[in-house]
């Protein structure tokens, strides 16, 4: 596609409840990015795939989280027992190259509230 | 702890005047970007600078690195309301990592 689509763009979910969030990145990018913004704060990494795999999960912030990629293309990332302090803007970016020597090009995010 | 940080946090001017915004770095880069984002969605990638160029530009921006200081300025001249925005530095290739490190960002504020 054009860009990077993420859906959806809002979501409202329970406490305790599991949620994906759905990346489409760019046709061709081999890169995608997972990262984490709170309210007024900075992006906080989260996960990248180079094609499908994952060579850096470090910013998971713990096992409640996980990711996939499938055919090198879209992603999807899971919150299981969803508590209060996921509530952010998840956002996904992809690029041509891990060196990210062309600059990321990001979605539009989703907003997560968790009540 | 981060490894860019923006400075000032918050910025207000006159449409019309030039705004400059820093960041400083604590590791060695093999880039540093410059992001802009509207609303508190997506980012839009704005300039690159390698770790062996001291200045760029791009329209209305020049970006300026020092990696003697670990440290970039992006300048804005001629400000326009549509430039209101928050403006985040990133750094890539810190420590071998195939991944752009964000600092805390400048909210920008261009009143008319």
């Amino acid at each position: 596609g054009a860009g990077v689509s993420q859906s959806p763009s809002n979501k409202v979910t329970e406490k305790g409840k599991d949620v994906e969030l759905r990346c489409d990145p760019i046709s061709g990018h081999t890169a995608l990015y997972w990262y984490r913004q709170s309210l007024g704060q900075g992006l906080e990494f989260l996960i990248y795939f180079q094609g499908n795999s994952a060579p850096d999960k470090s910013g998971l912030p713990s096992d409640r989280f996980s990711a996939e990629r499938t055919g090198g293309s879209v992603s999807t990332l899971t919150i299981q027992r969803t508590q209060q302090e996921d509530s952010a803007v998840y956002l996904c970016a992809s690029s041509l190259f891990t060196a990210g020597g062309r600059g990321y090009t990001f979605g539009s995010g989703t907003r997560l509230t968790v009540v | 702890s981060q490894q860019g940080e923006e400075d000032p946090q918050a910025l207000s001017i006159q449409e019309g005047e030039n705004a400059t915004m820093n960041c400083s770095y604590k590791t060695s880069i093999n880039n540093l970007q410059w992001y802009r984002q509207n609303s508190g969605r997506g980012l839009v990638h704005l300039i690159l600078i390698r770790s062996n160029e001291r200045e760029k530009h791009s329209g209305r921006l020049r970006v300026t690195l020092d990696t003697s200081k670990k440290s970039s300025s992006l300048l804005i001249t001629a400000s326009r309301a549509a430039d209101t925005a928050s403006y985040f530095c990133a750094t890539d290739g810190v420590q071998g990592a195939q991944k752009l490190v964000f600092g805390q960002g400048t909210r920008l504020t261009i009143n008319p």
